[in-house]
């Protein structure tokens, strides 16, 4: 079954300390993968995107995520969170079936 | 440039009712997509259209339709309600050539409550 996971369902970083969000999906070819982010005053936003090329992806605000087809993995990364980092972080997957699956979510705490 | 808008933003229904969701797009975005956010099943992509044309559907029932019009301007209705479709309706339009998979630019949602 088509699936995606994002194990941690909350992690708490200090503000200027490195991130990486965790993703997963079950699919054998290889899917298309985002990442949205969503918090109260800005509601939902495309993060990045990865179709095919490059495995190391850029996006806005400073993000990054790698797909590793041999991990199905498709992690998101920030160098240095800032404050306005908390927020709710979606993992999700375009299937060649024109389904979409969502992972459960990842809340993001920063400590200053 | 003017975002995605959603009316009406806030809907108290109660059971066995019919609501209709209305997305204005983007000016010169062609395809809409709606999505479905609960507590509990976090969230779910509902269905896209393009040119008035549904070309992705998610896993939903019958009672969860869809259109499109000439001026991209997309409705979403629900029918037959149940306290299960309790949710926040998300609609997001992509900018050309239009497509679930390309940038997408979401509204501010509908928060549907059944009573």
């Amino acid at each position: 079954a088509q699936s995606v996971t994002q194990p941690d369902i909350h992690i708490t970083v200090s503000e200027g300390a490195s991130l990486e969000l965790r993703c997963n999906y079950s699919y054998g070819a290889t899917p298309y993968l985002f990442w949205y982010v969503q918090s109260p005053g800005q509601g939902l936003q495309l993060l990045l995107k990865y179709f095919s090329g490059d495995t190391l992806v850029q996006g806005i605000k400073g993000f990054e995520a790698e797909f590793k087809r041999s991990q199905s993995s498709f992690n998101l990364r920030k160098p240095s969170v800032h404050w306005s980092d908390a927020a709710e972080y979606f993992c999700a997957v375009f299937y060649n079936n024109n389904d979409m699956r969502f992972g459960a979510g990842t809340r993001l705490t920063v400590k200053p | 440039k003017a975002g995605v808008t959603q009316t009406p933003r806030y809907l108290i229904k109660t059971r066995g009712q019919q609501v209709t969701l209305s997305c204005s797009p983007i000016s010169g975005h062609r395809s809409v997509s709606w999505y479905q956010q609960t507590p509990g099943q976090g969230l779910q992509f509902l269905f896209e259209y393009f040119s008035e044309t549904q070309r992705n559907k998610g896993n939903f029932p019958g009672r969860f339709s869809g259109r499109q019009f000439s001026n991209s301007r997309s409705e979403m209705n629900v029918s037959t309600l149940e306290l299960g479709d309790s949710a926040l309706y998300l609609c997001a339009s992509s900018s050309p050539p239009g497509s679930v998979t390309d940038t997408q630019y979401f509204g501010p949602g509908t928060r549907l409550t059944v009573l």
